[in-house]
Formats: structure tokens, sequence, C-alpha cells
């Protein structure tokens, strides 16, 4: 079975950084793009980044460029998230997702883990 | 950015015909992905590729997608469907993915 657990959310005041992990396990990590989903609280679900399954493509929403850096580490099975200079609007639950292929659906989603931005 | 409108809420009755649209510039030259999304929970993905269904999914849920607007078709409401609905696309031109803004499905 194919499982995601995130980690490493939490309370951080703006302007701080924050390093998010996902540990994958039931599958074969290094065959699968990987992406971060974010959920404010209340609200409707945005994608953030994404990673090719060897590192070679990274792409960010528009939000978050320049500021959040996503990682992975094959040999861990981990996919990371490295957040800085975080502000308020980045409040929200980040779920680590799983890309069936290239252009297809996230047909795998972790349980997320919430970070919150506030002085 | 590439925006996608979805209706805010549907309701339906048991029994009935749900339909959920999501709507795109020339949405049909992209493929759409759907998800079901209950309360504190992570979201499950129901259609994708416009009308392919997980073997979990109930043959109850359907997708179409064709100009300006993709529909998911929910036939034979049950109160379990009830539940927050996204549609998605990866937009190849940006290198970005994209959701709609979601649906709250009610069941009567």
């Amino acid at each position: 079975e194919e499982n995601l657990v995130e980690s490493g959310g939490g309370l951080v005041q703006p302007g701080r950084s924050l390093r998010l992990s996902c540990a994958a396990s039931g599958f074969i990590f290094d065959n699968y793009g990987m992406h971060w989903v974010r959920q404010a609280p209340g609200k409707g679900l945005e994608w953030v980044s994404s990673i090719s399954w060897n590192s070679d493509d990274l792409n960010y929403a528009d939000s978050v460029k320049g500021r959040f850096t996503i990682s992975r580490d094959n040999a861990k099975n981990s996919l990371y998230l490295q957040m800085n200079s975080l502000r308020v609007e980045d409040t929200a639950l980040y779920y680590c997702v799983k890309l069936r292929n290239v252009g297809g659906p996230f047909d795998s989603w972790g349980r997320g883990t919430l970070v919150t931005v506030s002085s | 950015s590439y925006v996608l409108t979805q209706p805010p809420s549907v309701s339906v009755a048991p029994g009935e015909t749900a339909r959920i649209t999501c709507g795109g510039n020339n949405i049909g030259s992209k493929s759409v992905h759907w998800y079901q999304q209950k309360p504190v929970q992570a979201p499950v993905l129901v259609i994708y590729y416009d009308n392919d269904r997980p073997s979990v999914i109930p043959e109850r849920f359907s997708g179409s997608n064709s100009g300006n607007t993709a529909t998911l078709t929910i036939s034979r409401v049950e109160a379990g469907d009830e539940a927050d609905y996204y549609c998605q696309v990866w937009d190849r031109s940006l290198d970005q993915a994209f959701f709609g803004g979601g649906t709250k499905l009610t069941v009567l």
C-alpha cells in the first residue's frame, strides 16, 4: 500500500524558515514525480511545487517562487520543501502528493502537515 | 495563470444525478482530473484523464470534457457522496498545476 507521511510543520513567525519532509513507502519512489499541494484553513486546494523523478525538472507556483525550494533524496525515499521568508498567507495544511505520470493525476496523498505563520 | 471556475455548491436529492462543472479557456484541449475531499480527510482521485475511473471508485462517477467545460457526473447520488469536489489540470505552457475553487456537493 502506498503511504506518504509528512512532517516538519508547526508555528513560525513571518519571515522565518521551515523545512517540510515527506517519507514515502509502498512504491518505487524514484520512478515518480512528486508534488506539494496546500490548503489554507477553510479554503480550496492550491498546487505549490513539483519535482521530477531525477530532480532535473523543478516547478513552482507563482505565489512561492523564489521563496520555496523543493528537493528529494531517492536513497531515503524522501521529499522535502524548504520554505523561506514565510508569510501569513502561507498558513496551510501541506500535502505531499505522488504523480501517477507526467501530465497525469495525483493518485496518492499524505495526510498533510500544518504550517501556521503568525507573530 | 490558468483559471478553473467551479460553482461553489450543488445540491441534489438522493438517487438523483449531480453534475459539477469546471470551466476553463479551451479546457477541452487539456486532461482534467477530479478529486473528492470529505471533511478532515485528504483528497481522493475519483476521475482522471477526463473520464477514467480508479478501480475503487463506483461506476456512478463519470466525467466529460469538451470546449470550455469539463463535467463530473455522479449518478444515483448517495449520502456518502457528500463532499467537496475539485477539478485539476496541468498547464504545459506554464509547467504548473491548477485546481478549481471546489464545489460543495450537498445531498438533501
